[in-house]
């Protein structure tokens, strides 16, 4: 129930296309579903973020799709580029101040120019 | 100030030595956490502080020893590590409000010899 399933491993995607990343969680008491962004030897640094009380959530060239229903969400990258080559995680947690990041297994994008 | 800053950025000990991670934030938050992050994985969580208090201990050996002595600094010391300690430690906070997310620092890139 606490696990957050994410796929694909890894994807390649040519300079200018879309990348679509997916998630799947179990707790229904998951309330906040956040996407990190991580470069070799970096920290993980925040993307995007959703509650579950919207459907879809826009910043720029990233948009997360948020199914409740299905408890699913996904990322898609638009016009991606080299730069957004990186590691990708998706996550779930609950507002309250101490509950942890429930982490994905993480997708390696490769952008190819 | 909006970044969680952590150092050393990297650190080789022996296993017989003591060292300490360092982590600081004056974003005003008020839960602070270990992650540890071993290469091609998803960050995993060790330890949360909040207010100052640890609230949960992820079942990690005792040769890792977290403080918190004020809401800004958080420390993780060390001692008697092993080589499969060997790995990227995370520091993150998080403001106890319901808008706020999780800020990740750098990282300290451990290496146990």
């Amino acid at each position: 129930q606490q696990q957050v399933k994410q796929s694909p491993q890894s994807l390649i995607v040519q300079k200018g296309g879309i990348s679509i990343i997916n998630c799947a969680y179990e707790n229904t008491a998951f309330d906040y579903f956040p996407w990190y962004q991580q470069f070799p030897g970096k920290g993980p640094a925040l993307l995007i973020a959703i509650r579950p009380d919207v459907s879809e959530k826009k910043e720029g060239r990233f948009t997360i799709s948020f199914n409740k229903s299905a408890k699913q969400f996904s990322l898609h990258i638009m016009d991606s580029q080299p730069g957004d080559s990186a590691t990708y995680f998706c996550a779930a947690s609950r507002m309250d101040s101490s509950y942890k990041l429930i982490f994905g297994s993480g997708t390696r994008l490769l952008v190819r120019p | 100030d909006t970044e969680v800053t952590q150092t050393p950025k990297h650190l080789v000990m022996g296993m017989t030595n003591k060292k300490s991670l360092k982590c600081e934030q004056h974003m005003g938050h008020r839960a602070m956490y270990w992650y540890k992050q071993k290469a091609k994985k998803p960050p995993e969580l060790m330890f949360v502080y909040s207010y100052e208090k640890l609230s949960i201990n992820e079942s990690v050996p005792s040769r890792f020893s977290p403080e918190c002595p004020n809401s800004s600094l958080l420390n993780l010391h060390l001692h008697a590590l092993q080589p499969e300690d060997s790995a990227l430690y995370l520091c993150a906070s998080r403001l106890t409000d319901r808008e706020y997310g999780y800020t990740f620092g750098s990282g300290t890139r451990l290496t146990v010899v």
